[in-house]
Parts: structure tokens; C-alpha cells; sequence
């Protein structure tokens, strides 16, 4: 049963430490995608990739966020420094540049539940 | 550019009560059309999708109908469950994109 993973599921951490964050993708999957959920602004994409190449990374705050793939089996998402207002819930998910386009399915991790203190 | 509008939750209902969530949308092409659930603690996972006009999606006793015309995909079930209780997200793809435009999302609960 293929699944995206990520660690850790959770993370409390005080104000100006650095955060790391995992997401290994489903194997063979090429666009790897980093969502960020909070209650008042719902679901964000921050960044995705496809081939491990950045594709677009304006969702995120450039000055404290970034986001790497060093391999097709692992992607990363660092903050530095993190920020009260960072607490939410990371997900990463997985997918195939569709060769049909209309199939365009995410597959989602469980997440990453962050908490700054 | 494209958007996606769900009615504000929470919806609650009784078991076996009959469920619409309703969804609209804007988008500069012809989308594909897709609801995903979240659970409790979980990612979002796919319900269902939809590919072009007057498709119907279905899945675990969820249907939802593209309708082009009124920009609509909504979402229904005729008997819900407790364990139907989560959060339900509208979304869309343009054709050529990877990216998929998230609705905020309408929680559903399910009392006994």
C-alpha cells in the first residue's frame, strides 16, 4: 500500500529555532507538492516540484521558508527562523504530471502538526 | 483566475439523513472537477472526481454531478453515517497543471 510519509507528525518548538520537516513521496511519483492548513486560511500550496525541480514556490515567505528535494525519494521544508504565526499543520502530497490532464489526483501524507512557541 | 466556493460548514445532520454540500466554481478553462476528504488527523484523500460536463463522480455512496452551465459540483449522499463526519474540499485542475484550487472546505458532523 503505497503512501506518502512525513515526519515528524508532530513538533513544538520555541520562537527563532529551526524547524525540519520530511515527506517522502509515493516511489515513482514526480511532482511533489507542500501545503500549509490553518482555521483561518484554510488549505495554501507553498511550493511544488516536478523532477525534483522547484516549479513554483510563491506561496511561501521567502525570507524564513525554504523547501528542497535533494533526492526523488525525499523533500524537505526548513524554517529559520520559525514564528508564533508559523503553527499550522504541513502536509506534503504526492502525484504524476498526468499525461491526461483531467487525472490529476494528489496523494496526500498525514502531516506535520507544528507548534511555535 | 480560477476559484473555488463551498457553502461554510459545520453542516450537522442526523444518520441517514440526506446530505448536499454545494460548490461553485471559476475558472478561465474547461476544469476537472474534484472533491477530497479529510479525516480526523489525516490527509486530504480523493472521494471523487469528474472530468467533463454532465460526468457524474461517485464513490462510497457519494455522487456529485459537472455541471457547466451553473458552475457547479455539488456534492450529496442519500444516507449519511457517523463515521461520514470530516471535512470535505471542492477542488479544480486546469487542464496542463499540476495544481489543484482548494475550496475552504465545509466540515461535516453526524450524530447518531
Amino acid at each position: 500500500d503505497a503512501r506518502v510519509t512525513q515526519t515528524p507528525r508532530d513538533k513544538v518548538t520555541e520562537m527563532g529555532q529551526e524547524v525540519t520537516m520530511r515527506c517522502q513521496p509515493i516511489l515513482g511519483h514526480n511532482t511533489v507538492f507542500w501545503y500549509r492548513q490553518t482555521m483561518m486560511q484554510g488549505l495554501e500550496l507553498l511550493a511544488y516540484f516536478r523532477n525534483r525541480a522547484p516549479l513554483d514556490d510563491s506561496g511561501m515567505p521567502k525570507d524564513r521558508f525554504s523547501a528542497e528535494m535533494p533526492d526523488a525519494t525525499l523533500a524537505t521544508l526548513k524554517i529559520q527562523p520559525s514564528e508564533p504565526r508559523d503553527s499550522a499543520v504541513y502536509f506534503c502530497a504526492s502525484g504524476l504530471a498526468p499525461r491526461i490532464p483531467a487525472y490529476n489526483e494528489q496523494f496526500f501524507g498525514p502531516g506535520t502538526r507544528l507548534t511555535v512557541l | 483566475g480560477d476559484s473555488v466556493t463551498q457553502m461554510e460548514g459545520p453542516v450537522t445532520l442526523s444518520e441517514e439523513a440526506f446530505l448536499t454540500i454545494n460548490c461553485t466554481y471559476t475558472a478561465t478553462g474547461y476544469p476537472s472537477l474534484f472533491w477530497y476528504v479529510q479525516y480526523p488527523g489525516e490527509g486530504l484523500q480523493l472521494l471523487l472526481k469528474a472530468t467533463k460536463a454532465d460526468d457524474k463522480g461517485s464513490n462510497k455512496g457519494f455522487e456529485a454531478t459537472y455541471r457547466k452551465e451553473t458552475t457547479s459540483f455539488h456534492l450529496e449522499k442519500g444516507s449519511v453515517q457517523v463515521s461520514d463526519s470530516a471535512v470535505y474540499f471542492c477542488a479544480l485542475s486546469e487542464a496542463g497543471y499540476s495544481t489543484l484550487t482548494f475550496g475552504k472546505g465545509t466540515m461535516l458532523l453526524v450524530s447518531p
